[in-house]
């Protein structure tokens, strides 16, 4: 089975309306974290948001939310007043285990379009 | 406090050749991942490296391919006998020690000709 599924094929908002990409993960560890990461057409991945596995509360980031539902085990990302800016692809990602010694495993990503 | 440095940005190599990408990691990181991002898809771990320490070479293809973390200087990945497939983006990430983030490089894009 896939750790992490994004099965979103692409997506598009208008400028300043609210955007959810999904995510659904799969481990059976109890401690893991999930990420999101934006790849812009110039190739970089940036960091957008984390959530632990024992965080209570959803993760923030200013415009950027995660909806962590455990029992269901989905994470998806919540873009708020979408800005032209956030045309990109999106990648969930999830590190099982703790510390910095354990990898990150990607989705395939979802491609976001922001509509003028 | 710089990100993490991959050079060169673009690499271009005919097959047969060597590729060899560089990774500086944060200040104050020991800790190194390369990923592999063929196009269209998601980021695919390689290898993960402390200091002079392979720790997970999990996701390294068994042949051509090697890293290293040297005491001294950029964590550097090796490709020797480059083959069309090995055409690819690189990613080279860095964490602190018990931290959470793992940080990116922008990543080096070899196009094996």
């Amino acid at each position: 089975a896939q750790k992490i599924t994004q099965t979103q094929p692409g997506m598009f908002v208008q400028e300043k309306e609210a955007v959810t990409l999904d995510c659904t993960y799969d481990t059976s560890d109890q401690s893991y974290g999930l990420f999101w990461y934006k790849q812009p057409s110039s190739g970089e991945m940036i960091f957008l948001i984390y959530q632990g596995s024992y965080d209570e509360q959803n993760a923030t980031e200013g415009r950027y939310s995660l909806n962590f539902q455990k029992a269901r085990k989905s994470a998806n990302l919540v873009i708020s007043a979408s800005q032209l800016g956030d045309s990109a692809m999106y990648f969930c990602a999830m590190r099982e285990g703790t510390g910095a010694n354990s990898k990150l495993t990607f989705g395939k990503g979802i491609t976001l379009s922001v509509r003028p | 406090n710089a990100g993490v440095m991959q050079n060169p940005r673009h690499l271009v190599r005919r097959r047969g050749q060597e590729a060899r990408l560089r990774c500086s990691p944060m200040k104050g990181h020991s800790h190194v991942y390369w990923y592999r991002q063929l196009p269209e898809e998601g980021l695919k771990f390689m290898v993960y490296l402390q200091k002079e320490n392979i720790i997970d070479e999990s996701g390294m293809p068994k042949e051509r391919f090697s890293a290293e973390f040297p005491k001294e200087g950029p964590s550097i990945l090796r490709i020797q006998q480059v083959v069309r497939g090995d055409s690819a983006a690189y990613f080279c990430a860095s964490s602190p020690l018990l931290d959470t983030e793992a940080f990116f490089g922008q990543g080096t894009r070899l196009t094996v000709v």
